[in-house]
């Protein structure tokens, strides 16, 4: 069984929709959750990262972590044709960072 | 907020060859930076722990003398891909931590084709 276990997609929705992303882990020392956007042959951009159960919002972007659930999500209101892209969640113990597959979203104008 | 520079962006070479991506943080000093690998449509791949005055920490099943890395100060890391074949043909992204901070910074990695 993989550490983070991410639906991989592909997520295809009309311009506007609500997205919600997710991913599920087993390690329970986690402590770090983030989420990077990843346009096609680029390097992957922190979106949002927090320390702690609960959620937080940034913009169109809100990030959500229930550690007794172990499980992550983030939702992308009025999503935009911009926001087509892989989507990876990560977590980190110490030093180390553990990656999900990855979701690739298209948002369709 | 932290910026981490990859460069080249991407290089074509010849079989048998090497080939050198460079990595430097431009805002912060990162003593320890990580270099990726990723295949089309998968996860990134960590490959090595790159340590500023010291050795690399290289994971299961990569080559330490075939990816050389070279991490000479607190900004700047180079990983070396040495006598290239084909299947070496990826992406490379290199990260670091910014300072404090628990989450990695990516480069824009670079784009590697061996012919």
């Amino acid at each position: 069984q993989k550490e983070v276990e991410q639906d991989p997609g592909p997520l295809s929705v009309p311009e506007g929709a609500i997205v919600s992303l997710n991913c599920t882990y087993s390690n329970s020392a986690f402590q770090y959750f983030m989420w990077y956007r990843q346009y096609s042959r680029k390097g992957p951009e922190l979106l949002m990262y927090t320390y702690s159960s609960g959620n937080k919002e940034d913009g169109r972007f809100t990030a959500q972590v229930d550690k007794s659930s172990k499980y992550i999500s983030l939702f992308i209101r009025d999503s935009q044709p911009s926001d087509s892209a892989t989507y990876l969640c990560a977590m980190a113990s110490g030093s180390r960072l553990t990656f999900g597959e990855g979701t690739q979203l298209t948002v369709n104008p | 907020g932290a910026v981490v520079s990859q460069h080249p962006s991407w290089v074509i070479c010849k079989s048998g060859t090497s080939v050198k991506i460079e990595c430097r943080s431009l805002d912060f000093q990162a003593t320890t930076m990580f270099w990726y690998r990723q295949f089309p449509k998968q996860s990134l791949m960590l490959m090595a722990t790159s340590n500023e005055g010291s050795k690399a920490t290289y994971e299961q099943g990569v080559e330490k003398d075939k990816f050389l890395i070279n991490h000479a100060s607190l900004t700047l890391s180079t990983l070396t891909v040495t006598s290239a074949h084909p299947e070496d043909s990826s992406f490379y992204i290199c990260s670091a931590r910014g300072p404090g901070e628990g989450v990695l910074h990516f480069g824009n990695g670079t784009r590697l084709t061996v012919t």
